[in-house]
């Protein structure tokens, strides 16, 4: 069954540090998406970015770079120069493939980031 | 261009009432998706909507869930009568394509005493 695993409850990060998330995913779909997203304490969920199955170059918005090992079956973000705007959680999901029609994204249990001044 | 908005952010409420939870989802965007996190768990689907109609609701947990998409604009999903372990939060999410990034509202967080 497809799952997406983010072993880091919580990390801290200096202000101006770089820092991965990690994001391990399994399935056995050749085709699916994976994505990041950000929920700060507001409570709103941002998306960040976004890798195909396909995509020969790991995505990049901004400061968020999407570290894609296929092989490994690992999407771990990397936020660089960290600010501390960036506390908050992150979810790695994954959009499996479909044949309903519908594309369900699902989701790991998130990594709580805390960046310190 | 308004994000996806959900309405109440909060709602408690005690064992057997009826709660109703509004999503309405970025303008134009004909899929509409609802998740729920319950605490410490995995965000997980719900359903699905295509326009009004329902394309997926495989993730409903039982019948006391009822969920609409009546014009195919917002959305509601009613929790009747609610249980304890209906609390958690519960996200909307709205894509313009089937494969097309999810964009998510706040959530409402629904806790049932």
């Amino acid at each position: 069954a497809q799952k997406i695993t983010q072993t880091q409850p919580g990390m801290f990060v200096q202000e101006k540090e770089a820092v991965t998330l990690d994001c391990t995913y399994d399935t056995s779909d050749p085709s699916y998406g994976l994505f990041w997203y950000k929920q700060p304490s507001s409570g709103e969920m941002i998306f960040l970015i976004y890798q195909g199955s396909y995509d020969q170059q790991n995505a990049t918005e901004g400061r968020y770079s999407l570290n894609f090992q296929k092989a490994r079956k690992s999407a771990n973000l990397v936020i660089s120069a960290s600010q501390l705007g960036d506390s908050a959680m992150y979810f790695c999901a994954m959009r499996e493939g479909s044949t309903s029609g519908t594309y369900k994204y699902i989701f790991g249990t998130g990594t709580r980031l805390k960046v310190l001044a | 261009e308004a994000g996806v908005t959900q309405f109440p952010s909060h709602s408690v409420i005690e064992k057997g009432q009826t709660v109703t939870l509004r999503c309405d989802p970025i303008s134009g965007h004909d899929n509409l998706y609802w998740y729920r996190r319950v605490m410490g768990k995995e965000i997980k689907f719900l359903l699905h909507f295509v326009k009004e109609s329902k394309q997926d609701e495989s993730g409903m947990p039982n019948n006391r869930f009822l969920a609409e998409r009546t014009g195919g604009t917002y959305s509601t999903l009613k929790v009747q009568p609610a249980e304890l372990e209906d609390s958690g939060v519960y996200f909307c999410a709205s894509s313009s394509g089937l494969q097309e990034t999810q964009y998510f509202g706040p959530g409402t967080r629904l806790l049932v005493l």
